[in-house]
């Protein structure tokens, strides 16, 4: 089983600040089988990169994915108040597919 | 617009088995193109996938929890269903039904989840 490790587990920061979220894997992830949600409280996670860069149908370009390998990385370019929650990584390179612990993005 | 809704009861005893189901609406379960998989978040906590279903009735099942786990699907009425079995504390958490690619993915029956469903939280206690 794939392990993935977000970090830092919170970031603390203003808005329109940039936010750099990592996600490391145990092992490679095949074909950088990789996709990001944001949670806020209360909500399901939304979808918001898949294929560790190509962004999901509705998001804002400021949220941009890249890596590979075991190494994969979110970035909100400039944070707006909206985007203050919980983001999760997810690999579905090899069965079982399993989730990051995830990172809490809040206003510093 | 699809959607996905989680239904059943929010309370279950030790030991027995925990049953939902997933409607899905805006569009037909029978597609080529998607599996229809259970996740679940304890409190507080992250997320576990814990299997996904192809409108055939094909299973893929989280090992961790396979041993307890039975999802079917309805494509009469346009939902999938899963049952938890033995269930302990520890089963407590809001589970979510989401829909799947069903290509692109390095394995059969996983991949991205798009769109969930809102969530319901099942609380495992006597």
């Amino acid at each position: 089983e794939i392990v993935l490790t977000q970090s830092p587990g919170t970031l603390s920061l203003s808005p329109g600040e940039r936010a750099t979220l990592s996600c490391r894997a145990s092992q490679s992830v095949s074909s950088s089988y990789l996709a990001w949600y944001q949670q806020k409280p209360g909500q399901a996670p939304r979808l918001l990169i898949y294929g560790a860069s190509s962004r999901a149908t509705g998001i804002p370009d400021r949220f941009s994915g890249s890596g590979s390998g075991t190494d994969f990385t979110l970035t909100i370019s400039r944070l707006e108040p909206d985007d203050f929650a919980v983001y999760y990584c997810q690999q579905y390179g090899s069965s079982p597919l399993t989730f990051g612990g995830g990172t809490k993005v809040e206003i510093k | 617009q699809l959607q996905l809704q989680e239904s059943g009861p929010g309370l279950v005893k030790p030991s027995e088995t925990l049953s939902l189901t997933c409607t899905v609406s805006g569009g037909s379960i029978i597609s080529s193109s998607y599996y229809w998989g259970w996740i679940r978040q304890p409190p507080g906590k992250g997320l576990e996938w814990i299997g996904s279903i192809y409108y055939s009735g094909s299973t893929y099942y989280n090992p961790s929890l396979k041993s307890r786990v039975t999802i079917s699907v309805d494509t009469s009425k346009n939902h999938f269903s899963l049952k938890l079995s033995s269930v302990t504390a520890a089963d407590t958490a809001v589970y979510y039904c989401a829909r799947l690619w069903r290509s692109g993915s390095g394995s059969p029956g996983i991949n991205w989840f798009d769109p969930w469903g809102q969530g319901t939280l099942v609380t495992v206690s006597s």
